[in-house]
């Protein structure tokens, strides 16, 4: 049972627009959110989180939505830079278990 | 501050033997989670471990374990090693707490030949 899913295996987008990457969630005790970004042959990097008491977060060219009703969240990259194709992964933990849950991540790239 | 350590970057098997990574977690931090990474598939959970003790455990076989040192050291071993455990291992640092973010490793590429 998939508790997070990022249902696009892959997304194009052009240099310069905006990325939107999407992540679905059916724990309604997950209330803690993150996103990270991860090249070939590497370890994820930390990109942002969010918490359930708040609906966004911003850093830099990255925010974070999360709408709690619909059980979804997105991570927006404005613009769009060459250096951001790689793979999303999207994750949610509860307070009631120390373990991340993860998607099974999305492809991002960025055409020049 | 450094950053997660793990060793060897790189290690060929051969089908039958075993295998053992070694993580270093940020200083300060006692929550080591450990994840295969196969081609094309996300991240597995292998297992987390926090103060020396298991907390939390995937579905993988019992070829597959763990254990922490009180330094918050990790170390994983494969035993039996079959050529579907060809992947990348990544081992994730956190300080354990509720609701905070977990920092990677490099990861160790294993090949079973």
């Amino acid at each position: 049972d998939q508790q997070v899913k990022q249902n696009s295996p892959s997304l194009s987008v052009q240099e310069g627009r905006i990325s939107i990457l999407n992540c679905d969630y059916t724990n309604s005790m997950f209330d803690y959110f993150l996103w990270y970004k991860k090249y070939p042959a590497e370890g994820p990097t930390f990109l942002i989180s969010i918490s359930s008491i708040k609906d966004k977060n911003e850093d830099g060219r990255f925010t974070v939505f999360l709408n709690k009703s619909a059980k979804h969240l997105s991570l927006h990259i404005v613009p769009s830079q060459p250096g951001d194709s790689a793979v999303y992964f999207c994750a949610a933990s509860a307070k009631s278990n120390y373990q991340l849950i993860w998607g099974a991540g999305t492809k991002l790239i960025i055409k020049p | 501050k450094a950053g997660v350590t793990q060793t060897p970057r790189y290690l060929i098997k051969t089908r039958g033997q075993q295998v053992t990574l070694s993580c270093s977690p940020i200083s300060g931090h006692r929550s080591v989670s450990w994840y295969q990474q196969t081609p094309g598939q996300g991240l597995q959970f292998l297992f987390e471990y926090f103060s020396e003790t298991q907390r939390n455990k995937g579905n993988f076989p019992g070829r597959f374990s763990g254990r922490q040192f009180s330094n918050s050291r990790s170390e994983m071993n494969v035993s039996t090693l079959e050529l579907g455990d060809s992947a990348l291992y990544l081992c994730a640092s956190s300080s354990g707490t509720v609701n905070t973010e977990a920092f990677f490793g490099q990861g160790t590429r294993l090949t079973v030949v």
